[in-house]
């Protein structure tokens, strides 16, 4: 499977700055996404990121909030925007390995917004 | 909207015993379907996956998916206090995984 990194893994932020998380993959991958799980909840996806073009944003989840970028296969980043307390949350990345429908994940970045 | 359900627990069980980790999902399409670990602050992890109806064996893990009643099952047998985590139960629909909320197990010395 392939290794993601993935930084920083943990945050103190104050509410209304903007922080950008970054994902790093091994090898080149397909499809990269980003989630996000909050205190005692299950994963929710945010959006897909496509190499080359706008990701794909899932329901809830807007790009002036989380913008994405996705310059090459093996690298992504998500940014929260205009944080507040809500966003206080793990972030995580990941990957589908060779195209796969499995997902792996990166390690995750624990945000929390005062 | 596709849902996939689990009970949320936990589920307590002795050192040595099987746990039965149980999950249900709403897309009658699904052809793929997962089992994740999570421990307290970490990532999930990839333990199983299925795409048959019928079991799968890996090691102590056994996943058993029975596509008409729309339900995934995982078994662990000989349980390990190292095993207590929560169980992730994700399905891949409409181009994405769908996780569900995740069951808590707890095994006991």
């Amino acid at each position: 499977s392939a290794v993601i990194s993935q930084k920083p893994s943990r945050d103190i932020c104050q509410r209304g700055t903007s922080l950008t998380i970054q994902c790093q993959v091994d090898s080149q991958v397909t499809m990269m996404f980003w989630y996000r799980q909050q205190p005692g909840q299950s994963l929710t996806l945010i959006a897909t990121a496509n190499q080359g073009s706008e990701a794909t944003y899932e329901s809830g989840f807007v790009i002036d909030k989380f913008p994405i970028s996705r310059p090459n296969l093996t690298f992504s980043t998500l940014t929260v925007s205009n944080m507040s307390p809500e966003d206080s949350s793990i972030y995580l990345c990941s990957v589908d390995w060779q195209g796969n429908t499995e997902a792996f994940f990166g390690q995750g970045t624990r945000l929390t917004v005062v | 909207q596709k849902e996939v359900e689990q009970n949320s627990g936990p589920l307590s069980v002795p050192e040595g015993a099987i746990a039965s980790l149980n999950c249900t999902y709403s897309d009658r399409g699904s052809q793929s379907f997962f089992w994740y670990r999570q421990y307290s602050g970490k990532s999930p992890e990839l333990i199983m996956f299925i795409y048959s109806n019928g079991d799968k064996e890996d090691g102590r893990f056994t996943a058993q998916l029975n596509k008409a009643s729309q339900y995934v099952s995982l078994l662990i047998r000989d349980s390990q206090p190292s095993d207590s985590a929560t169980y992730l139960c994700a399905v891949f629909s409409t181009d994405k995984l769908i996780f569900g909320t995740g069951t808590r197990l707890q095994v006991f010395p």
